[in-house]
Parts: C-alpha cells; sequence; structure tokens
C-alpha cells in the first residue's frame, strides 16, 4: 500500500497566517491527491481533489499544489474556523490511503 | 437534500459479527460510488472499502480482506459493511460517504463529498 507522510503533525498559528501542510507519497501518484478537513466529533469535509481543484463552495483562501510525490495545501489567510485537522489522501490506486493528519490550533 | 446516514454500531466481543447499514437520500443513489472509512476515536482516518454503481466491483483495504463485506440494494438507496471475526483493532467509528467520482480524460478522482455522522463499533471482551 502507498503510505502518505504528512508534516507536520501539528502546529500553531494566529489568524490571519499563511499555513502550508505538506504530504509525500511513498511512491509517484501523479496528480490523484485529495484534502480533507475534519472538525472534533464531525465527519470529514472535501476540499480540493486532483491536488490543485478547490472542491464547489469551499472558500479560495484554501489551494492545492504538487504532483508526483510531494504536494502541499495551503491556506492564504487562516481564519477561526480554519482550525481542524487536516488529511490528505492518495486516490491513485487501492487500498486508498490517508497521511495521519496535521493538527491546525490556535496560537 | 443529500442526507447520509449510517446505523448498526454496537459493542461486540471478540469474533463477532455485526452489520452496518448506511442509508442515503436526496440523490440519485445508483449513479454513484459509496465509501466506508473508519477513524479510531482520536486517531486518523483509514479508508476501508467502497462499492460501484451496480454493486459489481469492491474494493478493501488489506486489513479487512476476508473478513468484511461490502454490497448495496439500490431500490432501498442503501450500503452496508457485513463485518465479521471482529477484532479489537477494529474498535472505530465507521463513517458512509458519497463519492462524486471527477472523470477527467482518462482520469478518475475520487470526491467524498457527503458523509454521514458516523456510527461507533466497538469490539471488547
Amino acid at each position: 500500500a502507498i503510505q502518505m507522510t504528512q508534516s507536520p503533525s501539528s502546529l500553531s498559528a494566529s489568524v490571519g497566517d499563511r499555513v502550508t501542510i505538506t504530504c509525500r507519497a511513498s511512491q509517484d501518484i501523479r496528480n490523484e491527491l485529495a484534502w480533507y478537513q475534519q472538525k472534533p466529533g464531525t465527519a470529514p469535509k472535501h476540499l480540493i481533489f486532483a491536488a490543485s481543484i478547490l472542491q464547489s463552495g469551499v472558500p479560495l483562501r484554501f489551494s492545492g499544489s504538487g504532483s508526483g510525490t510531494d504536494f502541499t495545501l495551503t491556506i492564504s489567510s487562516l481564519q477561526p474556523e480554519d482550525f481542524a485537522t487536516y488529511y490528505c489522501l492518495q486516490d491513485y490506486n487501492y487500498p486508498r490511503t490517508f497521511g495521519q493528519g496535521t493538527k491546525v490550533e490556535i496560537k | 437534500e443529500v442526507q447520509v446516514v449510517e446505523s448498526g454500531g454496537d459493542l461486540v466481543q471478540p469474533g463477532e459479527s455485526l452489520r452496518l447499514s448506511c442509508e442515503a437520500s436526496g440523490f440519485t443513489f445508483n449513479s454513484f460510488w459509496m465509501t466506508w472509512v473508519r477513524q479510531i476515536p482520536g486517531k486518523g482516518l483509514e479508508w476501508v472499502a467502497n462499492i460501484n454503481q451496480d454493486g459489481s466491483v469492491q474494493n478493501y483495504v488489506d486489513s479487512v480482506k476476508g473478513r468484511f463485506t461490502i454490497s448495496r440494494d439500490n431500490v432501498k438507496n442503501s450500503v452496508y459493511l457485513q463485518m465479521t471475526s471482529l477484532r479489537v483493532e477494529d474498535t472505530a467509528v465507521y463513517f458512509c460517504a458519497r463519492d462524486s467520482t471527477y472523470r477527467e480524460n482518462s482520469r478518475y478522482y475520487d470526491r467524498f463529498d457527503f458523509w454521514g455522522q458516523g456510527t461507533l463499533v466497538t469490539v471488547s471482551s
């Protein structure tokens, strides 16, 4: 199975900060990567697919980039509602695999 | 309004079986792949299984192959996860999600766009 490694595991940031989360795949997955946001006690929310395409309704401060093995999720100006845990997910092959998550906390 | 509602979670002993259900509404159910994802409380997400629109294709994570079976009933707009030989490490919240697969050229991209609230499975003696 393809291993997905996110970094950092957690970070502290302030409202208005630019935040970048990275995800590395153990093999080339082209651009077949998605990002999800999860808040405590709720189901994940889909943010980005095909590494860089924003799901409908997702704020433009979110962006994704990368291809091959290295990917990033960037929040250009962190808002109070963005404090959550973020997961990458490869959909290049089966079984689908998630990264371990990155928790974004309030500084 | 699109809705996905899981049920069937329970406390069971190791080795026992359990069937989870996921009832969908608000969309044309037989046009979408459906997926199960689980989460150990306080831990990360794990993709478990998916099934195609007519139920003819299923995929599983290795740790559940041979023990779990995903199926669907397009008349009842429901997808199921039959779990047998349950282990302590299967303890988790199980989420059901719709997959709005996006096709571009020859590639297909998963989009788990609607999720249920999850149902808790606890395996303990």
